[in-house]
């Protein structure tokens, strides 16, 4: 049974710090991973999708990559703001469907 | 790309009674999603809900507690029925877009903030 996890739970930078967050999976054949963000109380923004083909996506300060074999993927930030506080997860599709696993979320602050 | 529309974006109910929740989405699609995301925790999916059948329940879920309509190809229902406090919650609801699962993105709505008192 597939699991995510996500490390840490919770983060807490100055602004302009760039930061990494870190999922892990447990079942390595996933078709995809993808990145949210969720302000509080809100529902959920895709960020970036990784296919299982490709190793890193860009979109503007985000950077995602992704290691099959290590069941491990990175959401790199670079030049944090303020407006970057919310909790990111990260969630694979079951195979070959949309029903998503989710992990458990990281809480990110920023302080100006 | 799939735009998606919950209603009631937030309601605070009494324990006891239902509540509906709506989604809409601005194309066909052929599967529908419904998750739950209780305070402080990650996203759990409820079911599935497929047009012209009876929705697939994860487990831990019933039809009972949670019964899902699914009328046509861009429109779902989720009830929470004779809610209590456990039941507050964000009840989201998701879509695969056309094409094939593991090329695209899947699609939220922005949810509905449950509060049962």
């Amino acid at each position: 049974k597939q699991e995510v996890t996500q490390i840490p739970a919770a983060l807490s930078v100055p602004e302009g710090e760039n930061l990494v967050l870190n999922c892990s999976f447990t079942d390595s054949a996933i078709y995809n991973l993808q990145w949210f963000r969720q302000d509080p109380g809100k529902g959920l923004t895709s960020l970036l999708l990784i296919q299982s083909s490709q190793r890193e996506q860009t979109s503007g300060r985000l950077n995602a990559s992704l290691d099959k074999s290590s069941g491990r993927s990175t959401l790199y930030i670079a030049a944090s703001q303020p407006g970057d506080s919310a909790t990111y997860l990260c969630a694979v599709p079951t195979s070959g469907t949309y029903k998503y696993i989710f992990g458990t979320g990281t809480r990110l602050k920023v302080l100006a | 790309s799939a735009v998606i529309s919950q209603k009631p974006s937030r309601d605070i109910c009494q324990r006891g009674t239902s509540l509906t929740i709506q989604c809409q989405v601005d194309s066909q699609v052929t599967m529908m999603f419904w998750y739950r995301q209780q305070p402080g925790q990650s996203l759990t999916l409820i079911a599935t809900a497929n047009q012209g059948s009876e929705a697939t329940y994860e487990s831990g879920f019933v039809i009972d507690k949670f019964p899902i309509s699914r009328p046509n190809l861009t429109f779902s229902t989720l009830t929470v029925s004779n809610m209590s406090p456990e039941d507050s919650s964000i009840y989201l609801c998701s879509v695969d877009p056309p094409g094939t699962p593991g090329n695209t993105e899947a699609f939220f709505g922005q949810g509905t903030r449950l509060t049962v008192v």
